[in-house]
C-alpha cells in the first residue's frame, strides 16, 4: 500500500458544485496534515492545514480521520478559479525528532467548467 | 523577504551537458529539499539537506549531486543530462520546527 494515496481525477464539474476529495495514508505515525494546491505548471502553495477537529476557511473544509486514516476537503460553490490539482500532503514525525518526513500524493486534478 | 528562489527558469540542455540549477532561500530554514516532476506524475524526492554541511539521497537521486554550504543556498547539479532528467524541478524549504514547506518557482529543464 502507497503511503499517500489520492484519487487522481480528474473530477470534471460544473461550476457551483460541491466536490469531495479522499486521501488515504497507511503510517500511524503521521501526526501533521496539509492540503496544497498546484496550479497548471507552477509551484504547489499551501491551501490548508488539517486539523483533528476538522477546518473551514470559506468555501473549503477538511476532516481528518484518524481512525480509518483518512483525510478530505470538501469544496463548495466551486469556482472556474477552483481548477487546479489538489495535494495531499503526510507529515509523519519521525521517533525522538522534532522533524518529520512529508510524504506527498499524487494529486487530484479538478476541472470546474461553465 | 524573497521565499524560495531558483534559477534559471527554463534550461534546454544536449544529451551529456552539465549544468548547476541553483535554489536560494532567506527565511533561514534549515531544510532544504529538490524534488522532480515529471508531466502528470506526482513529486520525487531527489536529495534533501538538514542544515548547512549535511546532505542525503532522496527517492531518486542516481545523476544528480548537491552541496550545502550555507544555510542560504542548495544548488543541484546535472553531470552528464539525460532525456530522462526532462522534468520540473522544485527547490523546496522549511524551519527547524513545524512541517509547513515553502516552493520555490521551479525550474522547467529540456534534455534533447
Amino acid at each position: 500500500r502507497k503511503e499517500v494515496e489520492q484519487d487522481p481525477g480528474p473530477f470534471n464539474v460544473p461550476e457551483g458544485a460541491t466536490v469531495a476529495f479522499n486521501c488515504t495514508y497507511s503510517n500511524s505515525a503521521s501526526q501533521s496534515f496539509f492540503w496544497y494546491r498546484q496550479d497548471c505548471r507552477k509551484e504547489p502553495k499551501l491551501l490548508m492545514s488539517v486539523y483533528s477537529s476538522g477546518n473551514e476557511d470559506g468555501r473549503f473544509t477538511a476532516q481528518l480521520n484518524r481512525a480509518s486514516q483518512y483525510i478530505s476537503l470538501l469544496i463548495r460553490d466551486s469556482k472556474l478559479s477552483d481548477s487546479a490539482t489538489y495535494l495531499c500532503v503526510v507529515n509523519i514525525l519521525l521517533y525522538g525528532g522534532s522533524q518529520g518526513n512529508l510524504i506527498f500524493g499524487k494529486g487530484t486534478k479538478l476541472s470546474v467548467k461553465p | 523577504n524573497a521565499g524560495v528562489t531558483q534559477t534559471p527558469k527554463f534550461r534546454i540542455l544536449k544529451i551529456g551537458q552539465s549544468m548547476t540549477l541553483q535554489c536560494a532561500q532567506d527565511m533561514n530554514h534549515n531544510y532544504m529539499y529538490w524534488y522532480r516532476q515529471d508531466p502528470g506524475m506526482g513529486l520525487k524526492l531527489i536529495y534533501y539537506s538538514v542544515g548547512a554541511g549535511i546532505t542525503d539521497k532522496g527517492e531518486v537521486p542516481n545523476g544528480y549531486n548537491v552541496s550545502r554550504s550555507t544555510t542560504e543556498d542548495f544548488p543541484l547539479r546535472l553531470e552528464l543530462a539525460a532525456p530522462s532528467q526532462t522534468s520540473v524541478y522544485f527547490c523546496a524549504s522549511r524551519p527547524q520546527t513545524g512541517a509547513l514547506i515553502y516552493f520555490g518557482p521551479g525550474t522547467r529543464l529540456t534534455v534533447t
